[in-house]
């Protein structure tokens, strides 16, 4: 079965870019809405953006001006970059496999890998 | 900025029922929004538990189950068990975009 794995730094310093990979095991990455979302400490999650393998991508509009999302098929892996962080960026980072034909599905998650912007 | 609001908190008594709602800022809540909802115990990732308002994965427990009702989406726990206390989060699509609900946190007391 699919398996979703994130991985990067875990401190991440103020005004830098905050850079996130998520391999994808067990499956293709061909096909699917590949999406990234987060939940700073203690509280709820926030949707970040997706990208769709075929590149295509969509932000929350909050956060648009600051990400980015990649994809690179040869490696089964996808992408997130954040730029300009500050301390409220920290949080734990998921990524998650996003199905969008004729049922609409967020059924597989990463274990989640925590991030904290400090100096 | 869509906003999608659920319950804070809802308390319920082991073998009890409850439902848990989730509202959307933007108007009543269809299956055009294909509702999801997720499960979220401490220190872990989310699982997700319905999907399109009312279709459950093959690991969910028969006695969760999804609708839309009153123009908002509803999770109803039947027969609650002390394990399916969490946090539960709604999902909803709007368009391309993806909106998340605060959460509902469940209590079995």
């Amino acid at each position: 079965q699919v398996q979703l794995q994130e991985s990067g730094p875990g401190l991440v310093k103020p005004s830098e870019t905050l850079s996130l990979t998520c391999t994808v095991f067990g499956g293709s990455i061909s096909s699917y809405y590949w999406t990234w979302i987060r939940q700073p400490p203690g509280k709820g999650l926030e949707w970040i953006g997706y990208i769709h393998y075929s590149g295509s991508t969509k932000y929350k509009p909050s956060l648009k001006s600051r990400v980015t999302i990649s994809v690179d098929t040869s490696k089964n892996q996808f992408s997130l970059k954040l730029s300009s962080v500050t301390a409220a960026d920290t949080a734990v980072y998921y990524c998650a496999r996003d199905s969008r034909d004729f049922y609409y599905n967020m059924d597989v998650w990463g274990k989640g890998t925590t991030v904290t912007v400090s100096s | 900025q869509t906003v999608v609001t659920q319950e804070p908190s809802l308390t319920v008594s082991p073998g009890g029922t409850v439902t848990l709602t989730c509202a959307s800022s933007t108007g009543a809540v269809t299956s055009g929004h294909y509702p999801n909802w997720f499960q979220q115990k401490p220190g872990q990732a989310p699982r997700a538990l319905i999907y399109s308002t009312s279709n459950k994965h093959s690991w969910t427990p028969a006695r969760f189950s999804g609708s839309v009702l009153g123009g908002k989406a509803a999770l109803t726990l039947s027969g609650v068990q002390p394990e399916d206390e969490a946090v539960y989060y709604c999902l909803l699509y709007y368009g391309g975009a993806v909106v998340f609900g605060g959460g509902t946190k469940v209590t079995v007391l």
